[in-house]
């Protein structure tokens, strides 16, 4: 069973947008749950990491939210520009681990269209 | 801060040879490294994770003997694949967790292109 579910898949929208990409986790017992950037061929820039006791961090235009009761994070992008075009990946680390092993969503692909 | 580097960042060899990738933690210690894969338009699969100085744990499914990890240092992880074959054709990505560091964040290097032919 997937562990991490992010939807939509793929979204496309025109510059200027808020968007608000989805991911859900099916392991309440988290220790902290990142949301990472990947432009094609590249690695992973991480953009924020929210720790289990906290419910939301910022920074700049982007607000991520975490719901752990009902297993949820948000990623809020404000003002969306052509450069946020990329891939977001979710991420959580088990509380149970003990070397903050991460397990990872299939992304959703962002197109912001000029 | 930060940093992680690869390298290579893209390599090509033959089908039957070995090839090693080199992941750098620039500037700071890292007591875990991580190995990860990923194919095209698909998510990264953790493939194992080295402590400096000890064996590494591989995930199900990795074959260790083919997929071999070297944690020499506090810095430094090696990534062998050996006998390499067109299916092990991937974009290798490693991860270095901050020594020390309460919130076990992970910074991710540029990642390795590895075609076998």
């Amino acid at each position: 069973k997937q562990e991490v579910t992010q939807i939509p898949a793929a979204l496309s929208v025109p510059e200027g947008e808020n968007l608000v990409l989805n991911c859900s986790f099916t392991d309440s017992a988290i220790y902290n749950l990142q949301w990472f950037r990947q432009d094609p061929g590249k690695g992973l820039t991480s953009l924020l990491l929210i720790q289990s006791s906290q419910r939301e961090q910022t920074s700049g235009r982007l607000n991520a939210s975490l719901d752990k009761s009902s297993g949820r994070s948000t990623l809020y992008i404000a003002a969306s520009q052509p450069g946020d075009s990329a891939t977001y990946l979710c991420a959580f680390a088990r509380r149970s681990s003990n070397t903050g092993k991460l397990i990872f969503g299939q992304g959703t692909t962002l197109q912001v269209k000029p | 801060g930060a940093v992680v580097s690869q390298h290579p960042s893209r390599v090509i060899c033959k089908s039957g040879t070995s090839v090693k990738i080199e992941c750098r933690s620039l500037d700071f210690q890292a007591t875990t490294m991580f190995w990860y894969r990923q194919f095209p338009k698909k998510s990264l699969m953790l493939m194992a994770t080295s402590n400096e100085g000890s064996k590494a744990t591989y995930e199900q499914g990795v074959e260790k003997d083919k997929f071999l990890i070297n944690h020499a240092s506090l810095t430094l992880s090696t990534l062998t694949v050996t006998s390499a074959h067109p299916e092990d054709s991937s974009f290798y990505i490693c991860s270095a967790g901050l020594a020390g560091g309460p919130s076990y964040e992970q910074y991710f290097g540029p990642g390795t292109r590895l075609t076998v032919t």
